[in-house]
């Protein structure tokens, strides 16, 4: 069975530009989740999805961040107008359920604005 | 404000003897609470969780102690294995921060010797 994939693994981009990153979760999980991971620091909550709409988005740092997920599968975590700070590991991550417990998580995507 | 904490960012342990990884929080409202083991270039793996109305979760050579009056959960190791040398991110749930959103520590590094 697969797990949680991510792509791409690596983006490296230019500040100001805008990026896309991507989340396959596991199959029938309808819980799906994305976290942030700095240099030397455990990953930091961004938002999380029952279904297809957001039901927890108090973890985006500001406005320039925004994900969506139409159809209750695949989701996709956008940044417009990148900045030198949003240099990190996206992690995404899937559950059966969001009523708590083990969420599955997906290798990451290392982002690097330049 | 870090709600979770790792105190020691790393740890090494002589192969075959007890590893004990420590974590402290101090939102009494968690009432859940995880170890992930992670590789490089891979995400967290779920290891071993405890609910807040247990003291203590077994599941072969992995314990996790929990003290609610203390606020502070402990992660054992027994025996050590060389496989067992990744970084560990205690992380806790619930209360108002809600139970689908997990608040990581800043990871231990543990290194196995031979």
């Amino acid at each position: 069975g697969a797990g949680v994939s991510q792509t791409p693994s690596n983006k490296v981009t230019e500040k100001g530009k805008y990026v896309e990153l991507r989340c396959d979760p596991i199959s029938g999980h309808t819980a799906l989740y994305w976290y942030r991971q700095s240099l030397g620091q455990g990953p930091e909550f961004l938002i999380y999805f029952q279904g297809t709409g957001a039901a927890d988005d108090s973890g985006l740092p500001n406005d320039r961040f925004f994900a969506v997920r139409p159809e209750g599968s695949v989701s996709t975590l956008k940044i417009q107008r990148t900045e030198r700070g949003d240099s990190a590991v996206y992690l995404c991550a899937s559950s059966l359920t969001a009523g708590g417990g083990e969420q599955f998580f997906g290798p990451g995507t290392r982002l690097t604005v330049l | 404000d870090q709600q979770v904490k790792q105190n020691s960012p790393s740890l090494s342990v002589q192969e075959g003897r007890i590893s004990i990884l420590n974590c402290d929080y101090t939102n009494s409202m968690f009432d859940y609470f995880l170890w992930y083991k992670k590789y490089p270039a891979e995400g967290p793996t779920f290891l071993i969780s405890i609910s807040s109305i247990k003291d203590k979760n077994e599941d072969g050579r992995f314990t996790v102690f929990l003290n609610k009056s203390a606020k502070h959960l402990s992660l054992h190791i027994v025996p050590s294995q060389p496989g067992d040398s990744a970084v560990y991110f205690c992380a806790a749930s619930g209360g108002a921060w809600g139970a689908q959103k997990l608040v990581f520590g800043q990871g231990t590094r543990l290194t196995i010797n031979p």
